[in-house]
């Protein structure tokens, strides 16, 4: 049972180019987010999911696409990859209460 | 333009000494909390959560206490070691508000853990 997991854990993007981060859970969990965390900030969210085949805008959704094709997976993308998107991107997913988070993608953006 | 650095809240305590951190919610609704650690360069690992209907709960070394007159959270640490050493954050939730288990975060307290 390996929980959550992201990848890559590490990338770095130029201005403008696009990428997609890849979040797993083998806990069979409905619920699923992504997150951003910046330096001495609590998490924000981005985008989240209820369900295979639903999503929803979070907090901060702006320049970021999500999909949830498959139940354990979600994913976040990035179209045209800016400066203000360097930071750690958390993915988390839930059933009844508690939030289990994955080890983070740092994402460095030049 | 300068930017302004966000400064999170310290706490220091000595090895083997009790630690307590605050946390101060804000949605009179929510009626789910809970306390994460996160180590540096980790993700945010749940330790314990309270439901409302409940002013304390007990952990292996933690305990949360819930104060829903103040809205205010606290985490006990018995015993402090130094894998305590971590940003704490408390979340808020209201599971009963259909709100799609959405968690409210804190800007997290930094515990250093002195030998």
């Amino acid at each position: 049972n390996a929980g959550v997991t992201q990848t890559p854990k590490f990338r770095v993007l130029k201005t403008g180019q696009s990428m997609t981060l890849l979040c797993a859970q083998d806990m069979n969990h409905e619920y699923m987010y992504w997150y951003r965390q910046d330096p001495g900030m609590g998490l924000r969210l981005i985008h989240y999911s209820v369900g295979e085949g639903t999503t929803a805008k979070g907090e901060v959704p702006d320049g970021y696409n999500v999909s949830r094709l498959k139940k354990q997976n979600f994913l976040l993308g990035l179209e045209s990859a800016a400066p203000s998107q360097t930071s750690v991107y958390f993915c988390a997913s839930s059933s009844t209460s508690g939030q289990y988070f994955g080890p983070g993608t740092r994402l460095l953006v030049l | 333009g300068e930017s302004v650095g966000l400064h999170l809240p310290t706490l220091s305590v000595q090895e083997g000494d009790n630690s307590i951190i605050n946390c101060a919610y804000s949605n009179s609704a929510s009626d789910y909390f809970i306390w994460y650690k996160q180590e540096s360069g980790k993700g945010p690992q749940f330790i314990i959560d309270i439901r409302s209907n409940m002013d304390k709960r007990q952990g292996q070394r933690v305990t949360v206490l819930l104060n829903k007159t103040v809205k205010h959270l606290s985490l006990q640490i018995a015993a402090t070691q130094p894998g305590d050493s971590a940003v704490y954050f408390c979340a808020e939730n209201n599971l009963s508000g259909g709100s799609a288990r959405q968690l409210t975060f804190g800007s997290g307290t930094q515990l250093t853990v002195l030998p």
